[in-house]
């Protein structure tokens, strides 16, 4: 078993959605829990980053951690085809760069 | 210009070649990384490097070597390529290895592999 896991998708929704992207883990000592977003022939780059559990809000994004459940997601809201893309969770124990743990990411469609 | 530099972006190359990536960065950053993305399998960490004499193995090592020749350049070479190093490979950058703050991990463009 994987330690997160993470639906490929696709996901297909229509301009205005909301979307909700999600990820399971298993490793109870997570702490730190990142979103990014990948552009197709791009690299990753972080959308949202949260410590331990509760919400955070960046405009259209909102990143939950229920650590309970040990199951984080990502929710956009009015979406846009701009927001087609990848998007990976990331998460760690300590918070180290060298031990992030990715999820396989979901590919998201946003279609006008 | 980019801020992390990844050279080749695609390379096609023949089992049992030597084949050097190369990531060169201008944030000025101290911590550098690669990684692989397989489909289905996200990213992997293969080697980090937090300053020029620290190289450490990452998740996935095995049939692979860096380089780090100065703050800003960090190579990754494949000695004798395997088709299952097919992959696409990220070089990173990050000004503290920890999460939080502000800090963040800054990724190259990626450079598409094929081994046949």
């Amino acid at each position: 078993q994987k330690e997160v896991e993470q639906d490929p998708g696709p996901l297909s929704v229509p301009e205005g959605a909301i979307v909700s992207l999600n990820c399971t883990y298993s490793n109870s000592a997570f702490q730190y829990f990142m979103w990014y977003r990948q552009y197709s022939r791009k690299g990753p780059e972080l959308l949202m980053y949260t410590y331990s559990s509760g919400n955070k809000e960046d405009g259209r994004f909102t990143a939950q951690v229920d650590k309970s459940s040990k199951y984080i997601s990502l929710f956009i809201r009015d979406s846009q085809p701009s927001d087609s893309a990848t998007y990976l969770c990331a998460m760690s124990v300590s918070g180290g760069y060298n031990k992030l743990i990715f999820g396989a990411g979901t590919r998201l469609a946003v279609h006008p | 210009d980019a801020d992390v530099t990844q050279t080749p972006r695609n390379r096609i190359t023949k089992t049992g070649k030597r084949i050097m990536l190369e990531c060169s960065q201008t944030k000025g950053h101290d911590r550098m990384y690669w990684y692989r993305q397989d489909p289905g399998l996200g990213l992997r960490l293969i080697y980090y490097s937090f300053d020029v004499k620290d190289i450490n193995k990452g998740e996935i090592s095995d049939g692979y070597s860096v380089s780090r020749q100065a703050q800003a350049k960090f190579s990754l070479s494949l000695e004798s390529a395997i088709p299952n190093q097919t992959a696409l490979y990220f070089c990173a950058t990050s000004d503290s290895s920890v999460v939080g703050g502000g800090n963040t991990i800054y990724f190259g463009e990626g450079s598409w592999l094929t081994v046949v």
